[in-house]
């Protein structure tokens, strides 16, 4: 059965500061993997989607690699900024594309 | 750019009582699917609908749980007796096909008192 982890589960960074947040998962025989972003109370913000023949996709500032092999994923972040500071999850579809979650990170960008 | 919206985007209901969750989803999108989140835990599969019928629902989408495309535009979910536990963010989500990524609405959160 897929699971999904994410380390740190917070993290907290002055702003302009470069970070990476993992996200690993148990069975490499992923069709893809997602990147969201979720504000307090809010709904979740599709980043990134790596489909599994990729090794990475970028959008602005972020970057988000996938190594299957070592059932890894990260998310970079450049040049971090207060707005970006939110709860980041990753998510893998399982044989029936449901979504299997992570727990998420926490992130805090100090001003 | 096109999103999925829910609506209402806060239901407080007392036990026992029914609750429908309506959503839009993207217009030109096939797949439809409702998530949960229950305060401080991972978010949760509860049913994926394709082609007019559910294709696939997990264990927590039991005999109180119905979805429903009743026209072409609106995707609900409907609770029949609501219980404690059914409190949680519930989240409408469409997409077209498992190449593309899922667009997931802003979330109903629903208080059971």
């Amino acid at each position: 059965k897929q699971e999904v982890t994410q380390i740190p589960a917070a993290l907290s960074v002055p702003e302009g500061e470069n970070l990476v947040l993992n996200c690993s998962f148990t069975d490499s025989a992923i069709y893809n993997l997602q990147w969201f972003r979720q504000d307090p109370g809010k709904g979740l913000t599709s980043l990134l989607l790596i489909q599994s023949s990729q090794r990475e996709q970028t959008s602005g500032r972020l970057n988000a690699s996938l190594d299957k092999s070592s059932g890894r994923s990260t998310l970079y972040i450049a040049a971090s900024q207060p707005g970006d500071s939110a709860t980041y999850l990753c998510a893998v579809p399982d044989s029936n594309y449901q979504l299997i979650w992570g727990a998420g990170t926490k992130l805090i960008i100090k001003p | 750019e096109p999103e999925v919206t829910q609506t209402p985007s806060h239901q407080v209901t007392q036990m026992g009582q029914e609750v429908i969750l309506r959503c839009v989803p993207i217009s030109n999108h096939l797949y439809f699917y409702w998530y949960r989140q229950i305060l401080g835990q991972k978010v949760e599969f509860l049913v994926s609908f394709y082609n007019n019928e559910i294709s696939e629902k997990s264990e927590i989408f039991d005999d109180q749980f119905s979805v429903e495309r009743p026209d072409g535009s609106n995707f609900t979910l409907k609770i029949r007796s609501t219980k404690l536990e059914d409190s949680a963010m519930y989240f409408c989500a469409s997409g077209q096909g498992m190449d593309s990524p899922l667009h997931f609405g802003n979330g109903t959160r629903l208080t059971v008192t």
